[in-house]
């Protein structure tokens, strides 16, 4: 596709439980980011990968949250232990090399935890 | 800590006027200024931006006022449409890097 893909869109899991919500960015895009957005805020960054290897990773809350993008296209965003705390669309986004340059984001990955 | 604070959070404009949304931000490194429009259930789409160096950019109906001495800036949306009805999102980031702060949205409603 032309634009950047999530999966799931919507994904209700019980609290606990461990997830995956999968990103495929824009082809050719080598930057790669994480926002989550609780409803009525602003999107919050998370992580941002450029190639394969997280260059930032201060927005992650904790260490229940992890994500990876081993051949430097799909990234996975992983959350263990989830938490209700942890409700909230789930944003990706890319951008091609290069600074100034625009990102683009995703429809995004609504979790809900019950 | 909101680094990037964003008023009003909701806000009603008829069709064919102007809609204001306000901006300021604490921290000077801050060199791009970027505003997002949302709507429902979908992403934010980069709609302007504009860099310290410039007091004003115009695209088509919008344009942001930048205030760099008050750490400020606004969007204005002239002959505001229903179709302009969505969130809108400033913010904000250093050195072109794209690690955004976000402010915390206005909901504009445009009424026939």
């Amino acid at each position: 596709g032309a634009g950047v893909s999530q999966t799931p869109s919507n994904k209700v899991t019980e609290k606990g439980k461990y997830v995956e919500l999968r990103c495929d960015p824009i082809s050719g895009h080598t930057a790669l980011y994480w926002y989550r957005q609780s409803l009525g805020q602003g999107p919050e960054f998370l992580i941002y990968f450029q190639g394969t290897g997280a260059a930032d990773d201060s927005g992650l809350p904790n260490d229940r949250f992890f994500a990876v993008r081993p051949e430097g296209s799909v990234s996975t965003l992983k959350i263990q232990r989830t938490e209700r705390g942890d409700s909230a669309v789930y944003l990706c986004a890319s951008s091609s090399q290069g600074t100034g340059n625009t990102i683009y984001f995703g429809e995004g990955s609504w979790l809900t935890v019950v | 800590q909101q680094q990037v604070k964003q008023s009003p959070q909701s806000l009603i404009v008829q069709k064919g006027g102007i809609s204001i949304i306000n901006c300021a931000y604490e921290n000077t490194a801050f060199d791009y200024f970027p505003w997002y429009q949302q709507f429902p259930g979908k992403g934010p789409a980069l709609l302007i931006a504009i860099r310290p160096d410039v007091s004003e950019k115009k695209e088509g109906r919008f344009t942001i006022s930048f205030n760099k001495s008050a750490k400020q800036f606004s969007l204005h949306i002239m002959d505001s449409q229903p179709g302009d009805s969505a969130t809108y999102f400033c913010a904000a980031s250093t050195g072109g890097y794209q690690k955004v702060t976000f402010g915390i949205g206005t909901k504009l409603q445009v009424i026939p």
